[in-house]
């Protein structure tokens, strides 16, 4: 069975950094690209970035340059988001999601169950 | 960036009508176009990728059409568990954009 398992949620203060983990498994780690996603409390999806399995190599949404960092452990076959100086408004459902890769469109087609982030003083 | 513009933002409805959920795109996506529904408190679930490709498991109810910058998502025959919101995306360049998003409520 393919999944996604994401780490637990977090509690976080203005100012600090927090790390969302993604585990796959039931697929080939090193064949998918993964992205990351947020979803702010009844609010729309916003994509944040994502991260070449193989190399490692990124690319982030411009809105979030300097203040997240994708990482990758293929020896447990999982993701890192990590998201800096944060504010309240970074409060939101933190996704990953597994490129379908260019024959399949190209688009999202598994995703973690969401990792609620809450930032407050 | 690609900007994705979702109408109805909203639409009420009864079981088995007809429900057409159009999304455009500000520039030209081709077929790189995804219809995802959402349920509360649960992840987007894929509908149809590659603009009309209906996903495995996914109902026949559920259609998508359209290239270029204008898709449609049409429920032929709303069922209770259709009830949700629906988004698109476009993976045809970077950023990735979704539009706002498409709530389907009960009439």
């Amino acid at each position: 069975q393919m999944q996604l398992v994401q780490s637990g949620a977090e509690v976080k203060k203005p100012g600090a950094s927090v790390e969302v983990s993604c585990k796959t498994s039931g697929f080939p780690f090193s064949e998918f690209h993964m992205h990351w996603v947020r979803q702010a409390p009844g609010q729309g999806l916003e994509w944040m970035g994502w991260i070449s399995p193989n190399t490692g190599d990124t690319s982030y949404a411009q809105k979030f340059q300097g203040r997240v960092v994708m990482t990758r452990d293929t020896s447990i076959s999982t993701f890192y988001m990590e998201l800096s100086s944060l504010e309240s408004d970074d409060s939101a459902i933190y996704y990953c999601a597994r490129d379908s890769g260019p024959a399949y469109g190209g688009t999202f087609d598994i995703w973690g169950q969401g990792t609620v982030v809450a930032v407050s003083s | 960036d690609i900007q994705m513009t979702q109408s109805p933002s909203s639409v009420s409805a009864s079981v088995g009508d007809r429900v057409t959920i159009t999304c455009r795109a500000s520039q030209d996506v081709s077929t790189w176009l995804a219809w995802y529904q959402q349920q509360p408190g649960t992840a987007p679930k894929l509908l149809i990728s590659a603009a009309s490709s209906l996903q495995s498991g996914v109902p026949s109810r559920f259609s998508g059409s359209g290239s270029g910058t204008e898709f449609t998502l049409t429920i032929s025959s709303l069922q209770p568990e259709d009830f949700a919101t629906y988004f698109c995306l476009q993976s045809k360049s970077f950023p990735r954009t979704f539009g706002q998003g498409t709530k389907v409520e009960i009439k």
